[in-house]
């Protein structure tokens, strides 16, 4: 069965604590995918990577960065976590072709920076 | 600009009652299309895909139909149930060149089913 997991559900950060979100998938997928979620403004791609080593930025990549150092883990990190970060993450995987192939997300991590 | 646009933004339906969610989009050009099911709290679940050549795919009671002429989506659910309260999430591959696709998401219609 397909799986993707995210470290932790909920998480609580104060302004300009660095935090790291991390995701595993067990389906040897290529394709790693990080997106924000908010209220009213639906999915946002941050980045994705679609080897190891390998990333490229999405639409909103300004204040996070991103290391994959293994293909089932794809990390987000807030270097300098603000109040507009608090947010949905959600991380996804697939294998390479969006055309073709379905994308698996996790659970989600909910963040609130204060 | 690509843009996917979902309607209407939310609605309320009595449990064992049909509905319909629509979905417009100007991506182009177009490669498939994606009906999703977020329940609250949890990531998105895929419910159908669809490429411009299909017009209708079924999964159970969920059935989505494509217009690719209109650039029109819609997703229909038959005989509610209480489990089906959730957001239900378009989106559209964009065929940006040779292997290059990119997803664009629609914000979604959050569906309740009362009893």
């Amino acid at each position: 069965d397909v799986k993707v997991t995210q470290s932790s559900r909920y998480l609580v950060k104060r302004t300009g604590e660095k935090v790291f979100l991390e995701c595993v998938q067990d389906m040897d997928h290529e394709n790693m995918f990080w997106y924000r979620q908010d209220p009213g403004l639906g999915l946002r791609l941050i980045y994705f990577s679609y080897d190891v080593k390998m990333k490229e930025k999405g639409d909103i990549p300004e204040g996070y960065s991103v290391s994959r150092e293994k293909k089932e883990r794809f990390s987000l990190i807030l270097e300098s976590a603000s109040t507009n970060q608090t947010s949905m993450y959600l991380c996804a995987s697939s294998l390479p072709g969006l055309d073709t192939y379905e994308q698996y997300f996790g659970p989600g991590t909910r963040l609130t920076v204060t | 600009k690509n843009q996917v646009e979902q309607s209407p933004q939310s609605l309320i339906i009595l449990e064992g009652k049909n509905c319909t969610l629509q979905c417009n989009y100007t991506v182009s050009p177009f490669s498939n299309l994606r009906w999703y099911k977020q329940d609250t709290g949890r990531g998105p679940v895929s419910l159908t895909i669809m490429t411009f050549s299909e017009n209708t795919k079924s999964n159970g009671r969920y059935t989505a139909t494509l217009d690719a002429d209109t650039k029109q989506s819609s997703l229909h659910i038959t005989a509610s149930q209480l489990s089906d309260s959730a957001s239900y999430i378009c989106v559209v591959t964009l065929n940006s060149g040779g292997s290059n696709y990119k997803l664009t998401f629609g914000k979604g219609t959050l569906l309740t089913v009362n009893p």
